[in-house]
């Protein structure tokens, strides 16, 4: 079945650096990759849509400038948490959809950031 | 009101019961999406219907379309079915459901 890596897993970084996070799609290619963000005992939230070559569509509150997404490849969505504050601190979690026009998400695992 | 909708809220058994988590959503689908999500938070995707059951091990999904309607089984429940179980619908996105504590005692 289709699968989503996600890296790195967990990560802890000072205040003020940035942090990049992965999404690969391991034996499919994903036109369209999603990005959530998850704050403790809350739902998941999508955050922004990217399309493989073309810019990211953010959700209304989210910061376009802070979160940088990049989906050069079919294979691979980036999302780079810039200038983290502890406020960043969250679940960040990917999915993806295989193919022009698919259906069925498949989930990366996830990832814990943490910003001291 | 939400979209997705799971009861209850927060479960906790004893080892060895039947466990029924509940999903209802009031939007159309193509297909809904039972995630665990454990306590360090990482998500592993359990299942994906659109219509009938899946089972997997002791776990079964089930989905009536008509009734806009998903249950969550666990059989012979175990401490380590201790998580976050998610409801996640899809129509044009992905839509989630605030998701159930299940909490399984020895």
């Amino acid at each position: 079945g289709a699968v989503v890596s996600q890296h790195p897993s967990w990560v802890i970084c000072k205040s003020g650096t940035s942090v990049k996070i992965e999404c690969r799609s391991l034996d499919f290619q994903a036109t369209t990759m999603f990005w959530y963000r998850q704050f403790p005992k809350q739902s998941l939230m999508l955050m922004a849509t990217s399309n493989e070559g073309s810019k990211a569509t953010y959700e209304q509150g989210v910061e376009k400038d802070k979160f940088l997404i990049n989906h050069a490849s079919l294979t691979l969505s980036t999302l780079t948490v810039t200038s983290a504050h502890p406020e960043d601190s969250s679940f960040y979690i990917c999915s993806a959809i295989q193919g022009v026009g698919g259906m069925g998400y498949t989930f990366g695992s996830g990832t814990r950031l943490t910003v001291v | 009101k939400n979209e997705v909708e799971q009861s209850p809220q927060n479960l906790t058994a004893q080892e060895g019961e039947f466990i029924t988590i509940n999903c209802s959503y009031s939007v159309g689908i193509s297909a809904l999406h039972w995630l665990q999500q454990h306590p360090g938070g990482g998500i592993v995707s359990l299942f994906m219907l659109s219509s009938g059951k899946k089972k997997h091990g002791r776990l079964i999904a089930t989905i009536n379309i008509q009734e806009k309607h998903s249950s969550l089984h666990i059989t012979a429940s175990h401490p380590r079915d201790s998580a976050v179980y998610i409801c996640a619908v899809e129509n044009n996105d992905m839509r989630f459901g605030a998701g159930t504590r299940l909490t399984v005692k020895p």
